[in-house]
């Protein structure tokens, strides 16, 4: 089955830096990619997918980029904000078909600190 | 909008108590998911729904029993729970199963069996 690897498991910056979080997968035949953000006492919040057609994908500061070949895809912040601060999940998903339903496989989660 | 609702918000239950989570999304998914979230861990599939029959079921003990009233409603009943059952319950939708699709989850229920 998929295996998703997910780094850093912390990571923190200051106000205004960049922020990257990477993931690599096993299974090439995923093909969608999502990033989820979760803070603390809520549930997973979708903020930006990217699926295996497109290199890049960018959605204000956030963008995320897909290198198929290479099987991994990292998520990008500029001008971090406090508000940011978060745990970011990755994940993975092939299309359905065969023993797959197009089950996401996630990441093991990064906490992302923003000091203000 | 890509609302969904989960009551309730925090739950504590024994492990005798018979107790039912319940979600809701009114933005036309015909899937809807159930997830188990442990601390510090990622999202666990525990069951899924596609137009309301349940397609797949990640081998969870039968002391949890989904159900799927109609094509917005989606519970989740509990019995003789047993303490490591403890968790974040999520409950999330998608347009349709096994897209991929965009999945939404909703806030989750906090659940802690004394």
């Amino acid at each position: 089955g998929e295996n998703v690897e997910q780094h850093p498991s912390t990571l923190s910056v200051q106000e205004g830096d960049s922020a990257v979080i990477k993931c690599t997968y096993s299974d090439s035949a995923s093909n969608y990619f999502p990033w989820y953000k979760q803070e603390l006492g809520k549930g997973p919040q979708l903020i930006i997918d990217i699926r295996s057609n497109v290199g890049e994908k960018k959605d204000q500061r956030i963008a995320v980029t897909l290198n198929k070949t290479a099987k991994h895809f990292s998520l990008h912040i500029t001008e971090t904000q406090p508000e940011d601060s978060a745990v970011y999940f990755c994940a993975a998903s092939a299309n359905a078909g065969g023993t797959s339903y197009g089950k996401l496989t996630f990441g093991q989660g990064t906490i992302l600190t923003v000091h203000p | 909008d890509t609302e969904v609702t989960q009551t309730p918000k925090h739950l504590v239950m024994g492990m005798t108590n018979k107790k039912s989570l319940k979600c809701e999304q009114h933005m036309g998914h015909r899937a809807m998911y159930w997830y188990k979230q442990k601390a510090k861990k990622p999202p666990e599939l525990m069951f899924v729904y596609s137009y309301e029959k349940l397609s797949i079921n990640e081998s969870v003990p039968s002391r949890f029993s989904p159900e799927c009233p109609n094509s917005s409603l989606l519970n989740l009943h509990l019995h003789a729970l047993q303490p490591e059952d403890s968790a974040l319950y999520l409950c999330a939708s998608s347009h349709l199963a096994g897209g991929p699709y965009e999945q939404y989850f909703g806030p989750g229920t906090r659940l802690t069996v004394t």
